[in-house]
């Protein structure tokens, strides 16, 4: 079974912090997803990664950044966190193949920004 | 853009029923379609993936159908069960790597 793990399930920091959010896969994916999850709103696309070191801005990359040094880690990093980036952070992967494959996520992080 | 809606938005129903939950997207050029399971404070567990050239897929007790041309898809549950309480959510993958995902379906499954 694939596994995403997101290191922390809960996460309280300050305004203007500099905030890190791991993430983990173990299925040697190529893809990985940083998405947030906001009542109303539903799931948006922050940044994803199709390959070590290569990235691409999702739907509302403002505010945020991200960095993939190696295969199975992508990091989402809030350069200097706000309030207004409290939220639900779920992180996801999927195998590259000519057929779109299924995205497999973590159990997600909730960031609260004080 | 892509637009990806569910209806209802809640539904809650007594334990044994059978119940179809909708998805609807504005445009019929995706990749495939898939459905997910949410519980409180969780991450999303994949149910189903149907790809564009399928038309429904089963795992269960559960069934998706997928039309593409009208831009339509629903979730069939058999026989619910208290424990399939939960948000279902669809997502649909376009020319883009990422996921449109609807609102969800918040399913109350009462004993």
């Amino acid at each position: 079974d694939v596994k995403v793990t997101q290191s922390s399930r809960y996460l309280v920091k300050r305004t203007g912090e500099k905030v890190f959010l791991e993430c983990v896969q173990d299925m040697d994916h190529e893809n990985m997803f940083w998405y947030r999850q906001d009542p109303g709103l539903g799931l948006r696309l922050i940044y994803f990664s199709y390959d070590v070191k290569m990235k691409e801005k999702g739907d509302i990359p403002e505010g945020y950044s991200v960095s993939r040094e190696k295969k199975e880690r992508f990091s989402l990093i809030l350069e200097s966190a706000s309030t207004n980036q409290t939220s639900m952070y779920l992180c996801a992967s999927s195998l590259a193949t000519g057929e779109r494959q299924p995205q497999h996520f973590g159990d997600g992080t909730r960031l609260s920004i004080l | 853009k892509q637009e990806v809606t569910q209806i209802p938005a809640a539904l809650s129903v007594p334990e044994g029923e059978n119940l179809v939950l909708n998805c609807s997207f504005t445009d019929s050029a995706i990749y495939n379609l898939q459905w997910f399971r949410q519980d409180p404070g969780k991450g999303l567990t994949s149910l189903l993936l149907i790809q564009s050239s399928q038309r429904e897929q089963t795992s269960g007790r559960l069934n998706a159908s997928l039309d593409k041309s009208s831009g339509r898809s629903t979730l069939y549950i058999a026989a619910s069960q208290p424990g399939d309480s939960a948000t279902y959510l669809c997502a649909v993958s376009g020319s883009g790597y990422a996921l449109n995902f609807g609102k969800g379906t918040s399913l109350l499954v009462t004993p």
